[in-house]
């Protein structure tokens, strides 16, 4: 069980387009459809804003989208706002009724 | 309203036990997987671990297997996690969540636990 890999952090401009990968293995990521993203502003508890890898909870505003190739999801971010500010955590199931989290990406609206 | 309360965190010594709870309303309790979380101080989200609404899947981080245990009965809506051997590494805030096997929908506020001598 060894943390999914994020960037430390990542940077846009309002209404710019961001893009946070997430990358794992084949025992994890790879192997299952099952890559999850959440949103954490600070002092707040995590909130879903992605599971399936393309699936969007409702009330999660489209310009959330997600997507995976190989050992590697990613999610993006279409036009910024400065409320997308935060922290981004992926998370693959990883086989065996266990969950896997990245590192965690701070996201900063420039 | 979905909710989900945490309790029984608190500050405990190196090597001793601690059993949080996760009373749930606003759902029907026993349809869904839930799971537990932690963050450290500063740190970053670290799943803990996980049981389907029958108990028959059951699932533990490394870090924990062999010390935590999770358990749940759906009579009392409630969730548990009796955590053993505690470590100072063990110190972080503890969210209970609702979800499926593989995500989580809905998050507590967190019980925090503090391992110190």
């Amino acid at each position: 069980q060894s943390a999914l890999t994020q960037p430390a952090s990542v940077s846009g401009s309002p209404g710019q387009s961001i893009t946070i990968s997430c990358t794992g293995t084949s025992s994890d990521v790879g192997s299952y459809s099952l890559v999850s993203w959440y949103l954490q502003h600070p002092g707040k508890a995590p909130k879903l804003m992605i599971y399936e890898v393309t699936k969007r909870p409702s009330g999660v505003s489209i310009r959330f989208s997600g997507s995976k190739s190989g050992n590697t999801a990613s999610l993006t971010i279409s036009g910024l706002q400065a409320e997308d500010e935060a922290d981004y955590y992926c998370s693959s199931y990883a086989g065996t009724s266990t969950l896997v989290f990245g590192g965690g990406t701070k996201l900063t609206v420039l | 309203e979905v909710q989900l309360v945490e309790s029984g965190g608190g500050l405990v010594q190196p090597g001793r036990s601690l059993r949080l709870s996760c009373a749930a309303s606003g759902f029907t309790f026993d349809d869904y997987t839930m799971h537990w979380v932690r963050q450290a101080p500063g740190k970053g989200l670290e799943w803990v671990s996980g049981i389907s609404w029958n108990s028959v899947s059951i699932g533990y981080a490394d870090s924990v297997k062999g010390r935590f245990t999770i358990s749940r009965d759906n009579a009392k809506n409630s969730l548990y996690l009796q955590m053993n051997s505690l470590r100072d590494e063990d110190t972080a805030l503890y969210y209970c969540a609702k979800g499926e096997y593989s995500y989580m929908d809905v998050w507590g506020q967190g019980t925090t636990v503090t391992v110190s001598s």
